[in-house]
């Protein structure tokens, strides 16, 4: 695709329910990242992938948040037994390889947890 | 996850201030540091990713410097107009294409 989709851009889900986030990155981009925004605040690292290897995942809350990209393009960012606090902004970001390539955004799921 | 501190959390300035920002990141294992213009309501955009100690680029009346020895880059503003305000935020990469955010600079131009 042309840029960064993520699906659903809205997303209200009763407390205790599962949700799962998904993101389609940019077509041939190596490297796709995952970050929670609270409001007017800058991106807070989740977790990354290269292909389909999740290199890093240390930003990851707790172990209700879990991540996959099972074949090196789409991911899903999945929450088990939401909380009200996992209300957030979560947005996926996207870059070729090479380490001068900048990031390209997706336009965020916002998630409301009730 | 690696500490990026940006400064100040938020500015105000005048339509014809000459403005800057700081991002201070580790200076260990650097590879590469980001500076993304976020509009409110917008995606996060990029202004510049530097790689080497001493780098300076520049887009109109927006530049940017780094060190990485002591682990910091500045952003500058010369000449700040309304459609410059938003949220400025730096991104640090290390080995492994990781890529750490700061909490951004809010910036308020006003005429």
């Amino acid at each position: 695709g042309a840029g960064v989709s993520q699906s659903p851009r809205y997303k209200v889900t009763k407390r205790g329910q599962d949700v799962a986030l998904r993101c389609d990155p940019i077509s041939g981009h190596v490297s796709l990242y995952w970050y929670r925004q609270a409001l007017g605040q800058g991106p807070e690292f989740l977790t990354y992938f290269n292909y389909e290897a999740q290199q890093d995942k240390s930003g990851l809350p707790n172990d209700r948040f879990s991540a996959e990209r099972p074949e090196g393009s789409i991911s899903t960012l999945t929450i088990q037994r939401t909380e009200q606090r996992d209300s957030a902004m979560y947005r996926c970001a996207s870059r070729r390889a090479g380490m001068n390539t900048e990031a390209f955004f997706g336009q965020g799921t916002r998630l409301t947890v009730v | 996850i690696l500490n990026v501190e940006q400064s100040p959390q938020s500015l105000h300035v005048q339509e014809g201030d000459s403005t800057n920002f700081t991002c201070s990141f580790p200076s260990s294992n650097f590879y590469a540091l980001h500076w993304y213009r976020w509009e409110t309501a917008k995606s996060p955009e990029a202004l510049f990713v530097m790689t080497l100690n001493g780098d300076e680029k520049k887009k109109g009346r927006i530049s940017a410097t780094l060190n990485t020895k002591e682990g910091y880059s500045y952003l500058y503003i010369k000449g700040s107009q309304p459609e410059d305000s938003a949220t400025y935020l730096c991104a640090f990469g290390n080995s492994g294409y990781a890529l750490n955010f700061g909490k951004g600079t809010s910036l308020l131009v006003t005429p």
